[in-house]
């Protein structure tokens, strides 16, 4: 399995509050992405890095910001959670480059709950 | 923009062969992908095919990719209630040299017994 730690795993937060979830990977992988997992969509890209302080804006962006100081960590952060961002988030990685595959690899998921 | 779609649901019973399908619209796509969630977890990568290949296999697992119809499938030899998940196709490409991947909706496969 791919060396990817999300935190906090379960989160239940009420509306307004700021919320930030964390990816940590330990693969030195250049690409890291966030998205959400909702019933009916499948899997939408909110943000992703391709490096340290380099980010863009994925599909569902509005509401979400991310920074990404390091290499291995990349964090989503909710500056004021509304009950529409409830929802599983995934972090995943990619090394980018033309190995067989290019793979992008998921964690666990993170469970956001907003009341 | 890049969309790939996927019906929603499939039930089959053990021992059967299952094939879910995959409609995607980019032609630029580099590699295709399946991945496969179970409750509760992330999406593990089954298999991928390259763009440039009509068919990979991989012991119960058959890809065959037509890229003239932008069609992909795969086929669960024998399936197991093991296999009951939700299968997600998904499809790379680079976009102003960034890798980008565009993920369908995933399709429900319960498997009985």
């Amino acid at each position: 399995d791919a060396g990817i730690t999300q935190s906090p795993r379960h989160k239940v937060t009420e509306t307004g509050t700021p919320v930030t979830l964390r990816c940590h990977q330990t693969e030195n992988h250049r690409y890291m992405y966030w998205y959400r997992q909702d019933p009916g969509h499948g899997l939408r890209l909110i943000h992703y890095s391709y490096g340290v302080k380099d980010t863009d804006k994925g599909e569902v962006s509005d509401g979400y910001s991310v920074s990404r100081s390091k290499t291995e960590d990349f964090l989503l952060t909710l500056e004021s959670a509304t009950s529409s961002q409830t929802s599983v988030y995934f972090c995943a990685i990619s090394d980018g480059t033309d190995t067989p595959g290019n793979t992008i690899y998921f964690g666990e998921g993170s469970w956001l709950t907003v009341v | 923009g890049e969309d790939v779609e996927q019906s929603l649901f499939l039930s089959v019973r053990e021992g059967d062969s299952s094939v879910i399908n995959c409609t995607y619209t980019d032609s630029s796509s580099t590699y295709l992908y399946w991945y496969k969630q179970e409750p509760g977890a992330g999406l593990q990568l089954l298999t991928y095919i390259f763009s440039n290949m009509d068919m990979k296999q991989d012991q119960r697992l058959t890809v065959l990719l037509n890229k003239k119809d932008k069609h992909l499938s795969l086929r669960i030899a024998d399936t197991q209630t093991g296999d009951s998940a939700i299968y997600f196709c998904a499809e790379s490409h680079t976009s102003s040299g960034t890798y980008k991947y565009i993920f369908g909706t995933g399709t429900r496969l319960k498997v009985l017994a």
